[in-house]
């Protein structure tokens, strides 16, 4: 399977503080995306990441890709309790049309 | 704008009923999917379409049949309902494939199978 494992499975930290979670794939990608899903709705796209990019940024979100290691993580600086979410990586593989998702990490940010 | 719009939002079947999941965008997106989510299992893929007029099997296609209707509608279909089909579906479209692009996902439809 090309699916991505994301870890920690839940995280849970306080306001204020950041957040960190990690993504691993399999096989070689073309990019790599993060989305969020809030309890009981559909996802929504955070960021994108190419595979000759090592680091992006958007507002308070950071995603690093390392291909050599075949991962990606994403943290969440200055967590608030509405980052309270499922946090999903999904893969595009090269010679392949759609994304692979993960399992996701959830997260818990208390205030 | 009202984004990926999918219906019904709730439903409950008995066993062998059959049902169309209805799925439509106003974004004028070429390529539309549907995913059924499980607990613990994240996202599955069981049918897209990468342009209007054609029709992919996805990793679970077991059980459902889709039709692409026009542009913008993309509908699910299970012929004979089973219990493993109890789950939450979501239809997503992205303007070009999802390995180029980011999807945009309806709300779901969280479907109970008895």
């Amino acid at each position: 399977s090309q699916q991505g494992e994301e870890d920690p499975q839940a995280l849970s930290i306080q306001e204020g503080e950041n957040a960190t979670m990690n993504c691993s794939y399999k096989t070689s990608i073309n990019n790599l995306q993060w989305y969020r899903q809030n309890s009981g709705r559909g996802l929504v796209h955070l960021i994108l990441i190419r595979s000759n990019e090592r680091e992006k940024h958007s507002g308070r979100l950071r995603v690093t890709l390392d291909t050599s290691k075949k991962s990606s993580s994403l943290l969440i600086t200055a967590s608030r309790a509405a980052d309270t979410a499922s946090y999903f990586c999904a893969t595009a593989h090269s010679g392949y049309s759609t994304l692979t998702f993960g399992k996701g990490t959830m997260l818990l940010v208390s205030p | 704008n009202a984004g990926v719009t999918q219906t019904p939002k709730f439903q409950v079947l008995k066993t062998g009923q059959s049902m169309t999941l209805q799925c439509a965008q106003d974004m004028n997106h070429n390529s539309m999917y549907w995913y059924r989510q499980d607990p613990g299992m994240g996202l599955r893929l069981i049918y897209y379409s990468a342009s209007e007029g054609t029709t992919d099997k996805g990793e679970v296609p077991n059980g459902y049949n889709v039709s692409r209707l026009n542009k913008r509608e993309f509908s699910l279909r299970l012929e004979s309902a089973a219990p493993s089909q109890t789950s939450v579906y979501f239809c997503a479209s992205s303007e070009v494939d999802q390995g180029a692009s980011e999807a945009f996902f309806g709300q779901g439809t969280r479907l109970t199978v008895v």
